[in-house]
C-alpha cells in the first residue's frame, strides 16, 4: 500500500521549453503531496506543499511563476517547470501524505531526472 | 530552529558486522520521526515513523528506537542489498507537516 508514481522518469530538454512532471498516488487519497529537488549528495529540498484545490504553498526562495504546481484531485499533483534553463536541471521527487490519517508519513515517488540543454 | 543531524556520514562494513546509525534531532514538540532508505537514483522509501520517547519498531535486520533528543537504526547482520543511504527526519508541531530531513547516513555492506 502507499505507492506514489512519478511520470515521466527521466526528461531532457532545451532551454527555453517548459516540462510537466505528474505525480500520482496510486492506492489512496492524498490531501498533501509535496514537491522536493535534490542535487547531487545531498539531501531533499523541499519546494513546496500542495493541498488539493488550493494554491501551493512555497518555500522561500523558489520562484513561484517558475515552478507552477496544480493539485487538482486528491491523487494527481503536477510540477511544471517553465522556460527551463540549465540550473533546472535536477532530481525531482513528489511525496503524499494519506487524507485523514493522523500519521505525517510522506510517502515519495520514485522520482523524476530533469536534463536541461 | 528545528535541526537533524545524522553520523557517521558514510559507513562501511562487512556483511553480517551489525552496527548502528544516529539522528541526534532538535524540535520544538516533536510529532513524529521517520527514517527512509534512499538508492542512487531513486525516491525515498518508507521504513519507520516513531512518536514518543521509548518508541521501539523492527523490520527484517533494521530496528529504530527513540528517545528525547535522538533516534538509533539498528542493523543487525546486515547484507551487501542493505547498501544505501539512510535518511532520517522530523515534523515539529509547528511544522505543518514539513519534514526536516538530516544529510543522510551512506552505508555500504561488503561481502
Amino acid at each position: 500500500g502507499a505507492v506514489v508514481s512519478q511520470h515521466p522518469s527521466w526528461v531532457i530538454c532545451k532551454s527555453g521549453t517548459s516540462v510537466k512532471i505528474e505525480c500520482r498516488s496510486l492506492d489512496f487519497q492524498a490531501t498533501t503531496m509535496f514537491w522536493y529537488r535534490q542535487f547531487p549528495k545531498q539531501s531533499l529540498m523541499l519546494m513546496a506543499t500542495s493541498n488539493e484545490g488550493s494554491k501551493a504553498t512555497y518555500e522561500q526562495g523558489v520562484e513561484k511563476d517558475k515552478f507552477l504546481i496544480n493539485h487538482a484531485s486528491l491523487t494527481l499533483s503536477t510540477l511544471t517547470v517553465t522556460s527551463a534553463h540549465p540550473e533546472d536541471s535536477s532530481f525531482y521527487i513528489c511525496s503524499a501524505t494519506l487524507a485523514g490519517g493522523y500519521t505525517d508519513t510522506q510517502y515519495f515517488g520514485p522520482g523524476t531526472r530533469l536534463t536541461v540543454l | 530552529e528545528d535541526q537533524v543531524t545524522q553520523s557517521p556520514e558514510a559507513l562501511r562494513l562487512q556483511e553480517g558486522e551489525s552496527s548502528s546509525l544516529n539522528c541526534s534531532y532538535t524540535v520544538s514538540g516533536l510529532r513524529g520521526l521517520f527514517w527512509y532508505r534512499q538508492d542512487p537514483g531513486k525516491g525515498p522509501e518508507f521504513l519507520f515513523t516513531l512518536y514518543s520517547a521509548g518508541e521501539e519498531k523492527e523490520k527484517e535486520r533494521l530496528k529504530a528506537t527513540l528517545t528525547k533528543k535522538e533516534s538509533f537504526l539498528h542493523i543487525t547482520a546486515p547484507k551487501p542489498e542493505d547498501s544505501a543511504t539512510y535518511l532520517c527526519a522530523v515534523v515539529g508541531s509547528g511544522g505543518y507537516n514539513k519534514l526536516i530531513f538530516g544529510a543522510g547516513t551512506r552505508l555500504a555492506v561488503h561481502p
